[in-house]
């Protein structure tokens, strides 16, 4: 398996305008986990979904943030619209989850988002 | 409250040398924790996981122990190399179903020197 693929690697955008983040989890995972990493706040759990239904959301900075997962092999992360502050590197990482705290999450290569 | 917190933020050693990382943690109840390393511009890697049962984990240069009585991790890395460069992020998870109880300390960066 090519383990999480997350994409773009990099992405670089206006103030103002709409961004999506693309993963795509391990096959056969029904977990799926974004995060945000910054050097100020170190990483952050934004969202949780479990058989691709969102199932802990309180991470979500704002109204602006949306997650979906229309099937057990894709989630985006939609930002609109995006505003400096939102630059950070974004991971997913999905794990199989049958008690969830005692599985191991596979982390993507993240994607870095700058908006200027 | 939940917290985790790292010690050293930053640690400079030379190649071949051992060094020793520090987790405590307030975390409860606690359910497990683990180690990871990220290496500059990629995504966390697990390097080990404990529950409350378990006091030492080994993985080839690398053993974390855990005392849950007073709450403290530490991750041990034998005779550095180059590639050990990283930072090194201590999680702790309470017990329950929900991912928020899921805690990241800020880590440690360790730079090996040759």
């Amino acid at each position: 398996d090519a383990g999480v693929i997350q994409s773009p690697r990099h992405e670089v955008t206006e103030m103002g305008q709409e961004v999506t983040l693309r993963c795509k989890p391990i096959s056969g995972h029904n977990s799926l986990f974004w995060y945000r990493q910054t050097m100020m706040r170190g990483l952050e759990l934004l969202i949780y979904f479990n058989n691709n239904v969102p199932i802990d959301d309180s991470g979500m900075p704002e109204d602006r943030f949306s997650a979906k997962m229309p099937n057990a092999s894709f989630s985006t992360l939609k930002i609109q619209p995006s505003e400096p502050r939102d630059s950070a590197v974004y991971f997913c990482a999905s794990s199989l989850n049958r008690a969830f705290v005692n599985t191991e999450a596979f982390f993507g290569q993240g994607t870095r988002l700058t908006v200027v | 409250k939940n917290q985790v917190e790292q010690s050293p933020q930053s640690l400079i050693i030379l190649e071949g040398k051992n060094c020793t990382l520090q987790c405590n943690y307030t975390v409860s109840p606690f359910s497990n924790l683990r180690w990871y390393k990220q290496d500059t511009g990629r995504g966390p890697v697990s390097l080990t996981i404990m529950t409350f049962s378990e006091n030492t984990k080994s993985n080839g240069r690398y053993t974390a122990t855990l005392d849950a009585d007073t709450k403290q991790s530490s991750l041990h890395i034998t005779a550095s190399q180059l590639s050990d460069s990283a930072s090194y992020i201590c999680v702790v998870s309470a017990i329950g179903s929900s991912a928020s109880k899921i805690i990241f300390g800020s880590g440690t960066r360790l730079s090996i020197r040759p």
